[in-house]
């Protein structure tokens, strides 16, 4: 298994634009999660899936944050429009299970805006 | 609520020497697990190891081994025979049901 893939694994971006994170979870995994990694906050989760169905979003900044699942096999999060105070690692993970699984983290996208 | 701590912001170890990395969480639930997970320059994390609550028994996994207090909500990781590769950021972890916690990290230096 190739494991969690995501892409693009770096992005450079000027304030005001639209960003959108891409994320492929491990094949069967029915859990994904997206987090956001800086400095100053450490890692937070931002928002989770079930079954393609967000659980709990409460986690996302605020409005410029979306995220989607159309399919089991594919996550996007979206920041529009992008201000550099999201400059940070944007981690992709994917569990089996509720709970009791362990998560499997991709390799990140570390996303600056100027 | 739920809250996960490590004390250490950095610590460093001779290389095959002997670290411990400290951690403790708050939580009123009696069933979650606890996890270390390892992030390397390369910014991926890695499992290292997990602990269930339910479980007395630490767990072990090579040089990597867990002492897990409950009732002190205390989960340290001790890293026997340090190498070179264990540099990194060492993340200590909590779930339960669908919270998830992480720590903000201890990063580890070893010493050749």
């Amino acid at each position: 298994d190739a494991g969690v893939i995501q892409s693009p694994r770096h992005e450079v971006t000027e304030m005001g634009q639209e960003v959108t994170l891409r994320c492929k979870p491990i094949s069967g995994h029915d859990y994904l999660f997206w987090y956001r990694q800086t400095m100053m906050r450490g890692l937070e989760l931002l928002i989770y899936f079930n079954n393609n169905v967000p659980i709990d979003d409460s986690g996302m900044p605020e409005d410029r944050f979306s995220a989607k699942m159309p399919n089991a096999s594919f996550s996007t999060l979206k920041i529009q429009p992008s201000e550099p105070r999201d400059s940070a690692v944007y981690f992709c993970a994917s569990s089996f299970g509720r709970g009791w699984e362990t998560q499997y983290f991709g390799p990140g996208t570390r996303l600056l805006v100027l | 609520a739920q809250t996960v701590t490590q004390s250490q912001p950095e610590m460093s170890v001779q290389e095959a020497e002997t670290v411990t990395l400290s951690c403790t969480y708050d939580t009123s639930e009696s069933d979650y697990y606890l996890f270390w997970y390892k992030q390397p320059p390369s910014r991926q994390m890695i499992l290292v190891i997990r602990q269930e609550a339910y479980k007395q028994q630490n767990a072990t996994e090579n040089r990597f081994s867990v002492n897990f207090q409950k009732a002190a909500k205390s989960f340290s990781l001790k890293i026997s025979d340090s190498q070179l590769g264990d540099a990194a950021m060492y993340f200590c972890a909590y779930r339960s049901g669908d919270q998830f916690y992480f720590g903000t990290g201890t990063s580890l230096t070893v010493i050749p």
